[in-house]
């Protein structure tokens, strides 16, 4: 039970070149997010995936698009990278969608995270 | 505007000592509250929820609280391992998105 993987765990890219970050996870969950992560700013969220099939804007989606493939991969991907996006990006995955079920089941609602992937963008 | 105000940004106590750690949130209706753990070079723990003022969990030597305008995570007697970063979110209601503030870093001296 390897829990939230994430791949690549660093890259480095020049401006302008596009890659796509992967994230799985082996917990059934339903419900996975993707994150950024920046010095003085605070984890941000970028999108999120309620359930397999649906997929949402967070506060900083601009610049990213993402795919929920199954219901254990979601992936996030960098059409045309820039320097703004030098960031560590977090994937989580958690059983129901953070705040759902109003306290209700709050258990099903932990979120579990990935160990992050580095990106340089130059 | 949603807000979430972490502080202090960083603070230092010798093992023993108690202490807490302040989340002071502005949303306009809160759906729920959320405090993590991170170490450095790792990705967050998820620690607490909590959904209505007068709310408080524990676990091990950690209870969060949680107000009508803010949310203290109380530390009791730390020892050298609870040294890590805590973060706090909170979620609007009608809302998913999830706001974070941006951490106080927490050492405890042995």
């Amino acid at each position: 039970n390897a829990g939230v993987t994430q791949t690549p765990k660093f890259q480095v890219l020049k401006t302008g070149q596009s890659m796509t970050l992967q994230c799985a996870q082996d917990m059934n969950h339903n419900s996975m997010y993707w994150y950024r992560q920046d010095p003085g700013m605070g984890l941000r969220l970028i999108y999120y995936s309620a359930s397999e099939g649906t997929t949402d804007k967070g506060e900083v989606p601009n610049g990213y698009n993402v795919s929920r493939l199954n219901k254990r991969e979601f992936s996030l991907r960098l059409e045309s990278a820039a320097p703004s996006q030098t960031s560590v990006y977090f994937c989580a995955s958690s059983e129901i969608l953070l705040g759902s079920s109003a306290g209700g089941f709050p258990s099903k609602e932990t979120q579990y995270f990935g160990p992050g992937t580095r990106l340089l963008v130059l | 505007e949603d807000q979430v105000t972490q502080s202090p940004e960083a603070l230092r106590l010798q093992e023993g000592e108690s202490s807490s750690l302040n989340c002071s949130y502005t949303v306009s209706g809160l759906r729920g509250l959320f405090w993590y753990r991170q170490d450095p070079g790792k990705g967050p723990e998820f620690l607490f929820t909590l959904y209505s003022a007068g709310e408080e969990k524990e676990k091990e030597r950690l209870k969060a609280t949680l107000t009508k305008k803010e949310s203290f995570l109380h530390i009791t007697a730390p020892k050298p391992e609870d040294s890590a970063t805590y973060l706090c979110a909170v979620q609007a209601v009608g809302d998913d998105k999830i706001i974070f503030g941006k951490g106080t870093r927490l050492h405890i001296l042995p």
